[in-house]
């Protein structure tokens, strides 16, 4: 079984100042995916980026990146020039690469605060 | 195109009562997912279902929840009868292709408060 652990409950970063979320995992699978997804107050998750495991290269979506490092089963996310709509709860998701659709396992998540 | 819509939005019972969620995927989208987030702990896993069949259901807590997904389009979600335990927030999740390992789309969650 996979699990996923983000180890900051809570974190708070001012505007226009860079943050990294951390997230680790625990599998025995070679080929996977990783997410992080966020959920602002009251509203829908939505996808912030994707990595696919056998891609070396860190995924990078406008502001956020990440850094996925596999022999350590981490991938930390950074949000660069952090604004205030980007207050919100954060998730990191495990998906197994079976070669079709398959659920997804996530840590207890991280709330972000973006300060004036 | 409208994206995951639950409903309700909130629902409070009293134990021993029954509640049904409902969710409506994106249209022409094979895959959805029931998943639960209890306060404060990780969202995890209930189903999934390719069309009208269910693929994995093995997040299902015990009997008395049961998903149905007639048609292949919406899905309910009934807890009978509820307990203080099932609690939290209810996510559907849909992706288009049961041969793909696709992203995700989530609804706003469902917040059952069973007293």
């Amino acid at each position: 079984a996979q699990t996923v652990t983000q180890s900051q409950p809570e974190m708070s970063v001012q505007e226009a100042e860079t943050v990294t979320l951390s997230c680790t995992y625990d599998t025995s699978e070679n080929n996977y995916y990783l997410f992080w997804y966020k959920q602002p107050p009251s509203r829908q998750m939505i996808l912030v980026i994707r990595q696919e495991a056998y891609k070396q290269q860190n995924a990078t979506e406008n502001r956020f990146s990440v850094n996925f490092q596999k022999a350590a089963k981490s991938f930390s996310l950074k949000i660069s020039d952090s604004q205030l709509g980007d207050t919100a709860m954060y998730f990191c998701a495990f998906m197994k690469s079976t070669g079709t659709a398959s659920k997804l396992t996530f840590g207890t998540g991280t709330r972000l605060q973006v300060t004036l | 195109e409208a994206g995951v819509t639950q409903f309700p939005s909130h629902s409070v019972i009293e134990k021993g009562q029954t509640v049904t969620l409902r969710c409506d995927p994106i249209s022409g989208h094979d895959n959805l997912y029931w998943y639960r987030r209890v306060m404060g702990k990780e969202i995890k896993f209930l189903l999934h279902f390719v069309k009208e069949s269910k693929q994995d259901e093995s997040g299902m807590p015990n009997n008395r929840f049961l998903a149905e997904r007639t048609g292949g389009t919406y899905s309910t979600l009934k807890v009978q009868p509820a307990e203080l335990e099932d609690s939290g927030v209810y996510f559907c999740a849909s992706s288009q292709d049961w041969a793909r390992a696709e992203t995700q789309y989530f609804g706003p969650g469902t917040r059952l408060l069973v007293l």
